[in-house]
């Protein structure tokens, strides 16, 4: 079965350090890999993906992900975090064969002051 | 929150009462889904449409209907055989293909009591 995995529920982080939010995948074939960040009450807005090419990806807001087949992880990262970026991030999977996104559970990133 | 609206932002409903959920896209995409948010839990596939006047149930279809009478509108309804109502129900909609992101509306919280 198609899955995607968030190990961490929350993630805190100080305002200017770097950030990750960990996101590992089990899908089979070459999935496309996406990462959308949600603010309180509202949609979720797209961040990045991965399709093929470069394992790092750019995206919004200044944060990046990078892409690791052998451990079928896509982890997001932000080099200097902001209070702004307090926020819940899911992490998608698309598997290449199909429509239907598969999302992982979330992880709540809180930036302290 | 892209070219999709949903309306409307809040909706309280008693037992026992169907109720649709509005959401409409002036992205000229094919692709439209409707997903369940509850707390921990991520985001659930209820229907997702390919194409006008078609349409197919996800993870979650029991206790819901939806429509595609035209390309831009996608409307939910929840009905009394739905068993937990209560959530925040998010609209999306994407280019037909697997490798495009989706673009989500900004959501309905639906109330039953």
């Amino acid at each position: 079965a198609q899955s995607v995995a968030q190990p961490e529920d929350q993630v805190n982080v100080a305002e200017g350090n770097p950030l990750t939010v960990k996101c590992t995948y089990s899908v089979s074939g070459n999935p496309y890999l996406f990462w959308y960040v949600q603010y309180p009450n509202r949609g979720l807005q797209f961040l990045l993906k991965y399709i093929t090419g470069d394992n790092l990806v750019k995206g919004s807001y200044g944060f990046e992900a990078e892409f690791n087949k052998s451990q079928t992880s896509f982890h997001l990262k932000k080099p200097s975090a902001l209070v702004s970026d307090s926020a819940l991030y899911f992490c998608a999977v698309r598997p290449n064969y199909g429509q239907n996104f598969v999302f992982g559970p979330g992880t709540r990133l809180s930036v302290l002051p | 929150d892209g070219g999709i609206t949903q309306s409307p932002k809040y909706l309280f409903r008693k037992e026992g009462q169907n109720v649709t959920l509005s959401c409409e896209q002036n992205l000229n995409h094919d692709a439209m889904y409707w997903y369940r948010q509850d707390p921990g839990q991520g985001l659930r596939l209820i229907y997702y449409s390919q194409i006008v006047n078609d349409f197919q149930k996800g993870d979650i279809a029991e206790g819901y209907s939806v429509s595609r009478e035209k390309k831009e509108s996608f409307p939910l309804t929840v009905t009394s055989a739905q068993k937990n109502p209560t959530a925040f129900y998010l609209c999306a909609s994407s280019v037909q293909g697997t490798g495009f992101e989706q673009y989500f509306g900004p959501g309905t919280r639906l109330t039953v009591t």
